[in-house]
């Protein structure tokens, strides 16, 4: 079935590094990539998104690019903050199905 | 106050029993999703519904009951067939077209099977 792969699984920077999250997906159909962030104890909220038919948005520090070929999506973010300390899921949707990858736990050092 | 909400927040069911998990939402959305998070995984869809009195399983629905009577109800009931039920359960909603666009979840309810 559809799956999608999330790279690494936990990540530690120092305050002011950028970091680098990656996701590769396996159904062709999917045309929209949400990237969600989850502070522990909280719900999952949207920081950003980008559809089939762009291949790179930018918000401030936060970045998406994704390669449709490839079938592989990142999350850039620069600058980080200790605040960014999260758990992060990207995802894939095709239809109403949405598939999350399994999380990458960000540790922000100050 | 907009949003989703969920009821309740913590729940204790003993084996064998069915127990059903409320989720509501002010947002007019039509599209209602509901998700299961274990530790170390993703969220893992159990049922979605794009539209009042219709509703499509998701990756792992086995064991699991919905209905979609109101636009802005989707009860989930997790049913004595589900065997290993204990996890964190997350409703979503959102109102994009074709499923595009964010989903709003509600704050979640935790299920600890004794």
């Amino acid at each position: 079935g559809e799956n999608v792969e999330q790279h690494p699984s936990t990540l530690s920077v120092q305050e002011g590094d950028s970091a680098v999250i990656k996701c590769t997906y396996s159904d062709s159909a999917s045309n929209y990539f949400p990237w969600y962030k989850q502070e522990l104890g909280k719900r999952p909220q949207l920081i950003i998104d980008i559809r089939s038919n762009v291949g790179e948005k930018k918000d401030q520090r936060i970045a998406v690019t994704l390669n449709k070929t490839a079938k592989h999506f990142s999350l850039h973010i620069t600058e980080t903050q200790p605040e960014d300390s999260a758990v992060y899921f990207c995802a894939a949707t095709g239809g109403f199905k949405t598939i999350f990858g399994a999380g990458t736990r960000l540790f922000v050092k100050a | 106050d907009g949003g989703i909400t969920q009821s309740p927040k913590y729940l204790f069911r003993k084996e064998g029993q069915n127990v059903t998990l409320s989720c509501e939402q002010n947002l007019n959305h039509d599209a209602m999703y509901w998700y299961r998070q274990d530790p170390g995984q993703g969220l893992r869809l159990i049922y979605y519904s794009q539209i009042v009195n219709d509703f499509q399983k998701g990756d792992i629905a086995e064991g699991y009951s919905v209905s979609r009577e109101k636009k802005e109800s989707f009860p989930l009931t997790v049913t004595s067939a589900q065997k290993n039920p204990t996890a964190f359960y997350l409703c979503a909603s959102s109102a994009g077209l074709a499923g595009v666009g964010e989903q709003f979840f509600g704050p979640g309810t935790r299920l600890t099977v004794l």
